[in-house]
């Protein structure tokens, strides 16, 4: 069985801050994809990043960064200088052979106050 | 292009009744997917459709069931409804490819309320 794991589950900045949120993962596929998802109060999930199983590099993409250890199963992301508008949910997922199915983790709430 | 569109945005339904949602995935996409979120369970998925077949099926009971038509628009319906199937129901599309990696795109969900 699948599972994801997002141990915070509210995290509140200051502007500017940088913030990581973490996401742990089980699976027994070897072959399988990781994803953050945003989703802000309008409650449509934004995709953000997808990673294949396959691909340990790590990712940045402005001021989104993302880190991924299979070691260590985690696939963490990192927020450079935050901004009020980051404030939202933020989802990790995990798919294995049925990739249009994911396994969510509980989301982490994130507030970043001006 | 446009995206994933589904309606209604919100409803209320008391317990007993049935509810159908609806859903229109993306223009070329063949894999619609559905997933209940609530405040208890976090977003569990329900059901995937492709080229008007269940592809895939999640652990929920049989009131929750779902259909694809031919230009692969969905419909999922909840019958007999119970308080706990208050929930925002998210639809998302792909092209259900392997190659697709599992990409979807979100809908802005249907917010049920069960009274």
């Amino acid at each position: 069985a699948q599972k994801v794991t997002q141990a915070q589950t509210e995290i509140s900045v200051v502007e500017k801050e940088d913030v990581t949120l973490d996401c742990v993962y089980e699976t027994r596929d070897t072959t399988y994809y990781l994803f953050w998802y945003k989703q802000p109060p309008s409650g449509e999930l934004v995709f953000l990043i997808r990673r294949n199983s396959f691909d340990e590099q790590n990712e940045i993409s402005g001021r989104y960064s993302w880190n991924f250890q299979k070691s260590t199963s985690s696939f963490n992301f990192t927020i450079t200088a935050s901004q009020v508008v980051d404030s939202a949910v933020y989802f990790c997922a995990l798919s294995g052979r049925g990739y249009s199915t994911l396994t969510f983790g509980k989301g982490t709430m994130l507030l970043v106050s001006p | 292009k446009a995206g994933v569109t589904q309606t209604p945005r919100y409803l209320i339904k008391t317990r007993g009744q049935q509810v159908t949602l609806s859903c229109s995935p993306i223009s070329g996409h063949r894999s619609v997917s559905w997933y209940q979120q609530t405040p208890g369970q976090g977003l569990q998925f329900l059901f995937e459709y492709f080229s008007e077949t269940q592809r895939n099926k999640g652990n929920f009971p049989g009131r929750f069931s779902g259909r694809q038509f031919s230009n692969s628009r969905s419909e999922m319906n909840v019958s007999t409804l119970e308080l706990g199937d208050s929930a925002l129901y998210l639809c998302a599309s792909s092209s259900g490819t392997s190659g697709s990696g599992g990409e979807l795109f979100f809908g802005e969900g249907s917010r049920l309320t069960v009274l």
